[in-house]
């Protein structure tokens, strides 16, 4: 069965710092996905993810994949209060996709 | 392009009844995935549609079912609603058949059961 690990659930940290979340999934998979919402919100698609060693950024957020170590990380520069938000990662095996519980980010001014 | 959306955008029902949910696919879409998200958890994978037929399914009981119509738009109907289905329910979408093209969520319907 696949699944899916994030961590840290819940992150609190200072703008201007640098952190990394963590996806770890348990099987082989197709495509890995970051995705961010808001409260309230949908699903925003931050990256997909398809090969080992792909490496990928959109402003102060990059995702990393290693498919051997079957690890994602999303990693964040320089935090600013406008990146607070729940971040998921998904892995998609046979097209059924599985989230982790998601990472509750918080930045503090 | 309007994108994934979704009717209604909120919900309330009474234990027992049944409801429908609709989705409408991203232009250019014929792959649609529809998910269960309870608060403050991830969204938990219902079934994925695909040239009208349920191509996957994740742990979900047979009250919950799908359809999908020859334009590729997508219903999702759950009988015998419990309590526990409250939730926000996303739809995405994705053109079929492609490896690297990422699915699109729609603004989701929330759910109320009393």
């Amino acid at each position: 069965e696949l699944k899916v690990e994030q961590n840290p659930l819940f992150l609190s940290m200072q703008e201007g710092k640098n952190y990394t979340i963590y996806c770890n999934y348990s099987t082989t998979s197709d495509r890995l996905y970051w995705y961010r919402q808001d409260p309230g919100k949908s699903l925003e698609s931050l990256f997909v993810l398809l090969s080992n060693g792909a490496v990928k950024q959109e402003g102060r957020l990059m995702a990393s994949l290693d498919t051997k170590a079957r690890l994602s990380t999303l990693h964040i520069t320089a935090a600013v209060h406008d990146l607070s938000a729940t971040y998921f990662c998904a892995v998609d095996r046979d097209d059924k996709i599985i989230f982790g519980k998601g990472t509750r980010l918080h930045i503090l001014p | 392009d309007a994108g994934v959306t979704q009717s209604p955008t909120h919900l309330i029902k009474t234990r027992g009844q049944q409801v429908t949910l609709r989705c409408s696919p991203k232009s250019g879409h014929d792959t649609v995935s529809w998910y269960q998200q309870a608060l403050g958890q991830g969204p938990q994978f219902i079934f994925q549609y695909y040239e009208e037929e349920e191509r996957q399914r994740g742990n979900f009981p047979d009250r919950f079912s799908g359809h999908q119509f020859p334009n590729y738009s997508s219903e999702l109907n759950v009988n015998a609603l419990l309590l526990g289905d409250s939730a926000l329910y996303l739809c995405a979408s994705r053109p079929g058949g492609s490896i690297v093209d990422e699915q699109y969520f729609g603004p989701g319907t929330r759910l109320t059961v009393t």
